[in-house]
């Protein structure tokens, strides 16, 4: 069976452009989470979506934000790039349901780098 | 926010050794989640634990749930090179449903 996938691998960008990531979840899974990792340091929650609708969201600016599609798989966008932005994005994810959701299943990530 | 604190930081592993990591909370958790990460590539779950006390082993790793649902730890024994890499706990903290606070990871590494 597939596990999470991610596309692309690698993305360059410059500052102030816009950046589109995408994820697939494993099939049956319905919630796909986003985590930002830069360099060094641990992971950050930024968005979770299930069936469709945003469920929550960590601390970062509006300008990060996504979208699930009906058949479950996800866009992370990151608008107005910044320096700062440049990390390994990660998707995860789960069936839904509380418990059974806190096993997330992660993809291989998506590296940005902003120039 | 919530904080998960892993120790140690780093470590370094001989082959055949045992090695021990923690994670403490200053607020409850629900679950603890046990993940590797290997260079560039994603986190891959290694053990979750559910229950206060339970004790959960998958081949040669060994993680425990504390009692007080503030900490949890896990065991490697015998440890191989491919042990290499970064572990770090998650868990869901208290009412925040599915989004995971990741601890700052535990970086191990092999012995020169």
């Amino acid at each position: 069976e597939a596990g999470v996938t991610q596309s692309p691998t690698h993305l360059i960008k410059t500052r102030g452009q816009q950046a589109t990531l995408r994820c697939s979840p494993i099939s049956g899974h319905t919630s796909v989470y986003w985590y930002q990792q830069a360099l060094g340091l641990g992971l950050q929650f930024l968005l979770w979506y299930d069936e469709g609708e945003e469920r929550n969201r960590g601390n970062f600016p509006p300008r990060f934000s996504g979208r699930q599609f009906p058949n479950y798989s996800s866009e992370l966008n990151v608008n107005a790039l910044e320096l700062e932005d440049s990390a390994l994005y990660l998707c995860a994810s789960s069936f839904t349901g509380v418990s059974l959701g806190n096993e997330q299943f992660f993809g291989p990530g998506t590296r940005l780098t902003v120039l | 926010g919530q904080q998960l604190n892993q120790s140690p930081q780093s470590m370094f592993i001989q082959e055949g050794e045992d090695v021990s990591m923690n994670c403490t909370s200053s607020s409850i958790f629900n679950t603890w989640l046990w993940y590797k990460q290997d260079p560039g590539e994603g986190p891959v779950l290694l053990i979750a634990l559910y229950k206060a006390g339970e004790l959960t082993s998958n081949g040669r790793l060994t993680a425990q749930f504390g009692i007080t649902r503030k900490d949890s730890f896990l065991n490697i024994s015998a440890s191989i090179p491919s042990d290499v890499g970064i572990y770090f706990c998650a868990g869901p903290p208290g009412a925040a449903g599915n989004k995971l606070t990741f601890g700052g990871g535990t970086r191990v590494l092999v012995k020169p």
